[in-house]
């Protein structure tokens, strides 16, 4: 089975500090991405990359970035964080070239922060 | 701008009644289209799949989605509604990038 394993479900962190957000797949997928999961906003994407060392921004990736130097781990950095950080955060993997959509992604269970 | 529309952000049906979960695309959404199913306190996982060979999709537990170009709609249906099928359901379209509807939670009444 396809395993996506995100470092922590739960994390408090307080204002102003530095958070990494930790995922690791385990099937040799080329596409990873992160997305926050807001009531009644759904899933939004924050950054995805295709490639090691490749990244691409989402729709919402101000106050965020994102760190790709293996295959296998996507990390989310969050640089300072605030309170309207506050979010589920969602890692997930698919296989295939940039431009097929074709295939399905693979979540992690997830990260829920608290921004105090 | 490709993108996909759930209507109705919360669903309730009795159990042994049929699942209608709505959702439209965008016309510049490219037929690829998947709906996932998110358990409480847990990631999506895929119940189906549209990738243009039917347009009839059979998915996981049940589950059936029809894609219907003149409506652009991607509908997802249950004949009889379980317990278990309790969940939050996502409605998503892409093809460089994946758009995610903003979800149906589903009750089910005993």
């Amino acid at each position: 089975d396809v395993k996506v394993t995100q470092s922590s479900r739960y994390l408090v962190k307080r204002t102003g500090e530095k958070v990494f957000l930790e995922c690791v797949q385990d099937m040799d997928h080329e596409n990873m991405f992160w997305y926050r999961q807001d009531p009644g906003l759904g899933l939004r994407l924050i950054y995805f990359s295709y490639d090691v060392k490749m990244k691409e921004k989402g729709d919402i990736p101000e106050g965020y970035s994102v760190s790709r130097e293996k295959k296998e781990r996507f990390s989310l950095i969050l640089e300072s964080a605030s309170t309207n950080q506050t979010s589920m955060y969602l890692c997930a993997s698919s296989s295939g070239t940039m431009y097929r959509g074709n295939t399905e992604a693979f979540f992690g269970q997830g990260t829920r922060l608290t921004v105090v | 701008a490709q993108s996909v529309t759930q209507l109705g952000s919360h669903v309730s049906v009795s159990e042994g009644a049929l699942v209608l979960l709505r959702c439209n695309y965008s016309s510049s959404v490219p037929p690829y289209l998947f709906w996932y199913v998110q358990y409480p306190n847990q990631g999506l996982q895929l119940l189906l799949k549209y990738t243009s060979a039917a347009t009839l999709v059979k998915g996981i537990n049940g589950f059936e989605a029809e894609f219907k170009k003149s409506e652009t709609s991607f509908h997802l249906t249950k004949p009889s509604a379980h317990m278990s099928d309790a969940a939050e359901y996502f409605c998503a379209g892409g093809y460089q990038k994946v758009t995610f509807g903003t979800g149906t939670k589903l009750q089910v009444i005993p």
